[in-house]
């Protein structure tokens, strides 16, 4: 199976850090799609980015901003300048050829005060 | 709001009973999924539906059934309740496009005893 790899399964972090979190995939197809999804404490999944296999570009939201690298299959997440509310678990994940999303196994942030 | 809804939210069973998790959205979307997870594995897709009537088996569908019969709803059913079968159960949707982002319900939570 072409599997989503988050090697980090926890990362705790003090308020203000800057913290990244890693995502490697796999995949034969040459188009695909990329997302990361925020779980918090409460339990819902909040989507927070969506990428295209053709857009490169590093995108930058607020405090969050994703590295998109073809040549080594990585799609990872930083957030600039931690917060107490970005303690969550977050899920990458890719669509493949068959549409399905294929999510890695997510990794538990701890952001302490 | 347009929206997704779970209903129960939690629910406790016993081994071999028939259960039923209800989902339902209002953004008149066509595609809709239904994932379970588990610690360790992510999310993994139960079954999806790209339409009224359609119905298709994800990777872990064994024991699990759908039916399709309006747009709104994606009820999902367990034929025989098992303990293996306790999980979080996380329906979602998304517009009409095959690759169109999914957003997600809050989650069920299943114990079965």
């Amino acid at each position: 199976a072409q599997k989503v790899t988050q090697a980090q399964t926890e990362i705790s972090v003090v308020e203000k850090e800057d913290v990244t979190l890693d995502c490697v995939y796999e995949t034969r197809d040459t188009t695909y799609y990329l997302f990361w999804y925020k779980q918090p404490p409460s339990g819902e999944l909040v989507f927070l980015i969506r990428r295209n296999s053709f857009d490169e570009q590093n995108e930058i939201s607020g405090r969050y901003s994703w590295n998109f690298q073809k040549s080594t299959s990585s799609f990872n997440f930083t957030i600039t300048a931690s917060q107490v509310v970005d303690s969550a678990v977050y899920f990458c994940a890719r669509m493949d050829s068959s549409y399905k999303l294929i999510f890695g196994s997510g990794t538990r942030l701890l952001v302490r005060p | 709001d347009a929206e997704i809804t779970q209903s129960p939210r939690h629910k406790i069973t016993e081994t071999g009973r028939q259960v039923t998790l209800a989902c339902h959205q209002t953004w008149n979307h066509n595609n809709m999924f239904w994932y379970r997870q588990d610690l360790g594995h992510g999310l993994r897709l139960i079954h999806y539906s790209y339409g009224v009537q359609d119905t298709n088996k994800g990777e872990v569908s064994d024991g699990y059934s759908v039916s399709r019969s309006n747009t709104e709803d994606l009820p999902l059913t367990l034929e025989s309740a098992a303990s293996s079968q306790t999980s979080v159960y996380f329906c979602a949707s998304s517009e009409s496009r095959l690759w169109d982002t999914q957003f997600f319900g809050p989650g069920t939570r299943l114990t079965v005893l």
